[in-house]
């Protein structure tokens, strides 16, 4: 079974700071893992993902996460929070051998940059 | 890039009606659409996969019944809440495969029963 952890509902940062979001994810075999963010009453939009081969990756909006197989986890991160990045984030994985099965996604975390 | 576009929007309507609401792939042919529903501030909780052409496969607890999925084209899957009451009420987004194996989500439909 495959699963995805955000351990935290809410996260606050200053704008201009650097900011993570957390992910730690289960799956049976290799991980294929994405980002997703969602703005008020509007669906997900693509971040990032990760499939194989360099552990961090660089998405949209200057977001980046890093891929860490030991500790299975995907964090989130960007040097320099805008005020425009306040959002719910969500986590999601799903097996890469899993042919159509879908994503599983963590909870998600709000995301909330003060001016 | 890919476009899924979900229509309506936005939904309002009273309690014993039913309720279509449209996902389709627009610049690309998707085998398999999910269709999720999202509660507030909660995440998303897959309702159903539907393939092109066969019965869509319901996650436990789904009403089949009440939560009709049709994907008769490459193209197109709708779901159909029928006789919503207000416990329907909610969010519900597709996401459509293309043939590479990317999913691409449409932009919701905020389902409102009175």
């Amino acid at each position: 079974a495959q699963s995805v952890a955000q351990p935290e509902d809410q996260v606050n940062v200053a704008e201009g700071n650097p900011l993570t979001v957390k992910c730690t994810y289960s799956v049976s075999g290799n991980p294929y893992l994405f980002w997703y963010v969602q703005y008020p009453n509007r669906g997900l939009q693509f971040l990032l993902k990760y499939i194989t081969g360099d552990n961090l990756v660089k998405g949209s909006y200057g977001f980046e996460a890093e891929f860490n197989k030991s500790q299975t986890s995907f964090h989130l991160k960007k040097p320099s929070a805008l005020v425009s990045d306040s959002a719910l984030y969500f986590c999601a994985v799903r097996d890469i051998n899993s042919g159509n099965t879908p994503l599983v996604f963590g909870k998600g975390t709000r995301l909330s940059v003060i001016a | 890039g890919a476009v899924v576009s979900q229509h309506p929007s936005r939904v309002i309507c009273k309690s014993g009606t039913s309720v279509k609401i449209e996902c389709r792939s627009l610049d690309f042919q998707a085998t398999t659409m999910f269709w999720y529903r999202q509660f507030p501030k909660q995440s998303l909780m897959l309702m159903a996969t539907s393939n092109e052409g066969s019965k869509a496969t319901y996650e436990q607890g789904v009403e089949k019944d009440k939560f009709l999925i049709n994907h008769a084209s490459l193209t197109l899957s709708t779901l159909t809440v029928t006789s919503a009451h207000p416990e329907d009420s909610s969010f519900y987004i597709c996401s459509a495969q293309n043939p590479g194996g990317g999913r691409f989500f449409g932009e919701g439909s905020r389902l409102t029963v009175l």
